[in-house]
């Protein structure tokens, strides 16, 4: 069975720490690795993963996949209070879309 | 322009009744899915259609049925509402085929029955 698991389930950081959020999965067929934000509404998309040692970047977040070791990283740099929210990974298989169950994150000022 | 619009944002109802929640999507994509997201904010699959056809079905109960009258439509029916169907419902829709992208979100259902 498709399974992607996140760790930590929850974290609390002070402003301008650095934190790492972790995503290990296992996914017949595997297509791509995504990574979402999740405030009040719908998930926001932050990336989208398919090469394994290839960082992907934006502004103070960044990614990368580990295709041999079947996990994923998002990190996050200079946090600021507007970076609270849930995070959330997901894995493209042959015909769905599988989610971990988040990191909830909250960064307090 | 919207890319994924879900109908309605809200819906309150009694337990025992029918309800439909609509879904549409103008990106073109092959594949739609209609999650459930719990109290605990945990994203489950729930039904995934490829062109207008039912590929995954997970553990979902039957009084739930997917509708999809073309690519661009994912309607979810439920009948005889109980009180642990009140969730947020997100459709979503991705392209798997040629040209694999990300998945985009309605912006959810909230369903709370009563």
């Amino acid at each position: 069975e498709d399974k992607v698991v996140q760790s930590p389930l929850s974290l609390v950081v002070h402003e301008g720490d650095t934190v790492t959020l972790n995503c290990s999965y296992e996914v017949t067929n595997f297509r791509s690795l995504l990574w979402y934000k999740q405030e009040k509404k719908a998930p926001t998309f932050l990336f989208m993963l398919t090469s394994s040692g290839i960082e992907k970047k934006s502004g103070r977040l960044s990614s990368i996949l580990d295709k041999k070791e079947l996990f994923s990283i998002l990190n996050i740099t200079a946090t600021q209070t507007g970076d609270s929210a849930i995070y959330l990974c997901a894995v493209q298989g042959a015909q769905k879309l599988v989610f971990g169950q988040g990191t909830r994150l909250t960064i307090n000022p | 322009d919207t890319a994924v619009s879900q109908t309605p944002k809200y819906l309150v109802t009694q337990m025992g009744n029918d309800k439909s929640i609509k879904c549409e999507q103008n990106l073109g994509h092959d594949t739609m899915y209609w999650y459930k997201q719990d109290s605990k904010k945990f994203l489950k699959i729930m039904f995934s259609y490829n062109n207008k056809e039912l590929i995954i079905n997970e553990t979902v109960p039957n009084r739930f049925s997917p509708k999809s009258p073309d690519k661009a439509h994912l309607n979810l029916h439920i009948n005889s509402l109980e009180l642990g169907d009140s969730a947020v419902y997100f459709c979503a829709s991705s392209q798997l085929g040629r040209g694999l992208t990300e998945a985009f979100f309605g912006q959810g259902t909230r369903l709370t029955v009563v």
